[in-house]
């Protein structure tokens, strides 16, 4: 079965600093991709996706990740992080051929950015 | 200009009683979703309907039984509800099966 596991649950970093979130995935079928962030007491809000094409993906708010198929990850980066960067963040992954398209979600990296 | 709405956002209920949560999109979205975040913040999918027919039924109790009347909307309703119920509902859209979901605000759930 589609798993998704994301490395760190909490990561705690400093404003300006630059910071990774990792997500790993087990496939051996094609997948999309996708990076979600919630911030407190919402919904969750889509940070980019990959579904083909370039492996490097741009989001929203200078968010980008970099799909490695050998690897099965899909790591979040941002160069330098802002206060209001603090959420909890979930990789998620689908199947459209097995698994009726539904996503996948890893357990959530909870980013913390200090001043 | 919501997208996905859920009323209510927040409920608390006893034991044993039925509730319902309504979902509307007007993305104009053919795929609807119920997933439900646990207090660990854990998601997991309970149910996917596909132009009003259902696709994807998770191992949910059948207490929770999701209804479409039209393919903008998913209601959830909720029979007989346990303390274990407590969690956040949120529901989703999606063009297609598979690409990006929109999600709702959520709904919170507590059963006391």
């Amino acid at each position: 079965a589609q798993s998704v596991t994301q490395l760190d649950s909490q990561v705690p970093v400093f404003e300006e600093a630059p910071v990774e979130l990792r997500c790993n995935y087990s496939s051996s079928v094609s997948v999309y991709l996708f990076w979600y962030v919630q911030y407190p007491n919402q919904g969750l809000q889509l940070l980019l996706k990959y579904l083909s094409g370039s492996t490097l993906v741009k989001g929203i708010n200078g968010f980008e990740a970099e799909f490695n198929k050998s690897q099965t990850s899909f790591h979040l980066r941002k160069p330098s992080v802002h206060i209001s960067d603090t959420a909890e963040y979930f990789c998620a992954v689908s199947d459209l051929e097995n698994q009726g398209g539904k996503l996948i979600f890893g357990q959530g990296t909870e980013l913390s950015v200090k001043p | 200009d919501t997208a996905v709405s859920q009323t209510p956002k927040y409920l608390v209920t006893q034991m044993g009683n039925d509730k319902s949560i309504k979902c509307e999109q007007n993305l104009g979205h053919d795929t609807m979703y119920w997933y439900k975040q646990d207090s660990k913040k854990f998601l997991k999918i309970m149910f996917s309907y596909n132009n009003k027919e259902l696709i994807i039924n998770e191992t949910v109790p059948n207490r929770f039984s999701p209804k479409s009347p039209d393919k903008a909307h998913l209601n959830l309703h909720i029979n007989s509800l346990e303390l274990g119920d407590s969690a956040v509902y949120f529901c989703a859209s999606s063009h297609l099966r598979g690409t990006e979901a929109f999600f709702g605000q959520g709904t919170r759930l507590t059963v006391v």
